[in-house]
């Protein structure tokens, strides 16, 4: 199985700031990766998919970038709704598999 | 605006079979796949497997064979079966449906949690 490695494992920002997150696959899944974000207690929502891909009704705030083994998850000014916890997720390679998270704290 | 529900016994006995359905409601279960995934403190979020209108599954191999996901279309619901469970299968179990025929999953259950405890 593909690994999905995240990092950092916890991040504390404060409101405006910009936050970034990464995702590193152990082999090369094209632009087939995916991130969500989880509150406690809910279910995961799903943000981007193919790397890029902004799901509708997600705040333009959001956006992904990279390709092949190298991911990265930016919120380009934090807002009080989006302390939670993020993960990546790659649809290349059979069965998907899931990042182990990052939890992203109020400073 | 398509909505899913999880529902089955939250505690299951080890060796016994763990069964969950979830409701689909806002949408038809014939336009879509549907999923299962469960998260664990120990292993983080896992897909157990998905399955279609017309029955075709397919399942995660560290699972298989010990999963079975069947669907009723008449009443727009599918459900889980897993078998011969141990304290390991203790999770929260979503059900999620699958953009397109890709691997996201873009609706999802509330979830449900399944304690394996005798």
């Amino acid at each position: 199985d593909i690994q999905m490695t995240q990092s950092p494992s916890s991040v504390s920002a404060s409101v405006g700031d910009r936050v970034t997150i990464t995702c590193q696959a152990s082999q090369s899944i094209r632009s087939w990766v995916a991130w969500y974000q989880q509150k406690p207690g809910k279910a995961p929502k799903l943000l981007i998919y193919e790397a890029t891909t902004l799901q509708r009704g997600v705040p333009s705030r959001f956006s992904g970038s990279g390709s092949g083994t190298d991911f990265t998850l930016t919120i380009s000014s934090l807002q009080p709704e989006d302390f939670a916890t993020y993960y990546c997720q790659q649809s290349y390679s059979f069965p998907s598999t899931f990042g182990q998270g990052t939890r992203l704290e109020t400073k | 605006q398509v909505q899913l529900q999880e529902s089955g016994p939250g505690l299951v006995k080890p060796s016994e079979t763990l069964s969950l359905s979830c409701n689909v409601t806002g949408g038809s279960i014939s336009d879509a796949y549907w999923s299962w995934i469960r998260q664990s403190p120990g292993e983080g979020l896992e897909w157990i497997g998905y399955i279609y209108y017309n029955g075709n599954t397919d399942y995660n191999p560290s699972l298989k064979s010990r999963v079975t996901l069947s669907v009723d279309t008449t009443k727009n619901h599918y459900s889980l079966k897993l078998t011969s469970v141990t304290a390991a299968d203790t999770a929260v179990y979503f059900c999620a449906k699958m953009e397109g025929g890709s691997y996201y999953f873009d609706y999802w259950g509330q979830g449900i949690l399944v304690t394996v405890s005798s």
